[in-house]
């Protein structure tokens, strides 16, 4: 498949520790770039390539992935974290074109 | 600073074509891609295509093959896209996001969006 699938949404204890996922067989060949977005504001880069955090992104982000699974995990989520959240990749065919999942909305309580 | 500045709104009426402007700045616009990116009301993003910023060349979604046409214009470190035979759905959030990654990396990574204009509104209505 060439799509990538993300749970709808999670919620997390404020201080708490939780894990979005993307799956999608386009990640067994490439890096997976992550995306947070708030109401009303453009996208902004969390992690990108090999679990690499852009400067001034909290080190509460990090990112893992295996097979066809890629992770987001933030620890001690803040109130400031409650967001929507996109996976994106390329697709499975090689052709280059970019894709996103649908995104996780994820509520800090 | 690095930075990208869209328009803010363009009311459009269904058939007719929309142009949405993308202006660059604090980077070297050639040197790059600009992705257009779409976001339809409560829905989430949906991939265009790409121009490169030096020689003009471009990909589109297959989605919008044939309806949407990507230029540039070095001159003014500005892209823009151009969106035909608009129809209700086509009411969305168009943004134009420069990609931090060179072609070397496309075998192996997926874009990295890190600069995003503000987004256009468009909005279909008639």
């Amino acid at each position: 498949s060439s799509e990538l699938t993300q749970d709808p949404a999670v919620s997390v204890a404020l201080g708490q520790t939780v894990r979005i996922t993307c799956q999608g067989d386009s990640l067994t060949s490439y890096y997976v770039t992550w995306y947070q977005q708030k109401p009303g504001q453009a996208p902004v880069v969390v992690m990108y390539g090999r679990n690499n955090r852009p400067l001034g992104v909290s080190d509460r982000f990090s990112g893992s992935s295996s097979g066809k699974t890629a992770s987001l995990t933030i620890t001690g989520a803040q109130a400031e974290d409650e967001a929507d959240y996109y996976c994106s990749s390329r697709h499975s065919s090689g052709n280059h074109d970019v894709i996103f999942g649908a995104g996780t909305k994820v509520t800090v309580l | 600073q690095v930075q990208i500045v869209q328009s803010g709104a363009e009311v459009s009426k269904p058939g007719a074509s929309v142009r949405v402007p993308c202006k660059a700045s604090g980077y070297s616009f050639t040197g790059s891609f600009i992705h257009w990116v779409r976001q339809a009301p409560g829905q989430g993003l949906e991939w265009m295509g790409w121009i490169n910023g030096g020689n003009g060349n471009t990909k589109y979604s297959q989605k919008f093959q044939g309806r949407v046409t990507f230029t540039r214009d070095t001159s003014a470190s500005a892209a823009y896209m151009e969106l035909s035979s608009l129809r209700s759905d086509d009411t969305a959030v168009y943004y134009c996001a420069r990609d931090a990654y060179q072609p070397t990396t496309w075998s192996y990574a997926a874009p990295k969006l890190d600069v995003w204009g503000q987004g256009t509104t468009v909005i279909v209505s008639s």
